[in-house]
């Protein structure tokens, strides 16, 4: 059974660098065919996609937040990565890797538990 | 706010029936598929309907989904209280901005 796990800093400090890992059991990435989304739940708030990754590599972004964003797949641990720059207040969130079998479909499934990040000094 | 439109919240008594509306444009709604996502709160979103009306693995045919136009719209019959819950719809916006949208989100309550 496919299972995805986010790890990475609970707490953030304005300005700095978030880096959250996902890992992936039950399947191989490098089987292929798959895209790697990430998603993130501001508290109380509804869903915002932030980018996928493509097994291959080819990565696609939410264009508001294009120029802080880069995922990355490292297919020889099986996880998928997020870096997410300059992290203000509004970057507080529940944030979620999930899988999706088509870039321009909106198909995401199964999802993580997701790992909470809030940002504050 | 979202690029897609939900009602805030929606609620029904046990065993009725209720229907959630995504409203959106030509761009998102109106040119690509849609899915569906149960959320209790506290835990990550569930997907129950994929390419509009095709129900995921594992959920009731209590579960339905539809399309018309720049809308969409989920039904849930034989409603339990274990159906309580926030429903999201989403899809590609191939607009402009193009990438993945989600609707704001409706709280169901069972009354």
């Amino acid at each position: 059974q496919l299972q995805l796990q986010e790890s990475g800093p609970g707490l953030v400090k304005p300005s700095e660098t978030l880096s959250l890992t996902c890992t992936v059991s039950g399947a191989s990435i490098s089987s292929g065919g798959y895209y790697w989304g990430w998603i993130r739940q501001p508290p109380g708030k509804g869903l915002e996609w932030i980018g996928s990754v493509f097994y291959t590599g080819n990565t696609y972004y939410n264009p508001s937040l294009r120029g802080r964003v880069t995922t990355s797949v490292d297919t020889s641990k099986n996880q998928v990565s997020l870096t997410l720059t300059s992290m203000t207040a509004a970057d507080t969130a529940v944030y979620y890797c999930a899988r999706h079998a088509r870039l321009t479909t909106n198909w995401f499934d199964p999802w993580g538990q997701g790992t909470l990040v809030t940002v504050s000094s | 706010q979202s690029v897609l439109t939900q009602p805030p919240s929606v609620s029904a008594a046990p065993g009725q029936k209720v229907t959630i509306s995504c409203s959106g444009s030509s761009s998102n709604i109106g040119n690509n598929y849609v899915a569906w996502y149960q959320q209790v709160p506290g835990t990550a979103p569930k997907l129950l309907i994929y390419d509009n009306n095709k129900r995921a693995s594992g959920i009731p045919d209590r579960f339905s989904g539809s399309k018309s136009g720049t809308s969409a719209t989920l039904g849930i019959t034989g409603l339990q209280t274990g159906d309580e819950a926030n429903y999201y719809c989403g899809t590609w916006d191939s607009g402009l901005r193009a990438g993945q949208v989600f609707g704001g989100g409706s709280k169901l309550t069972v009354l």
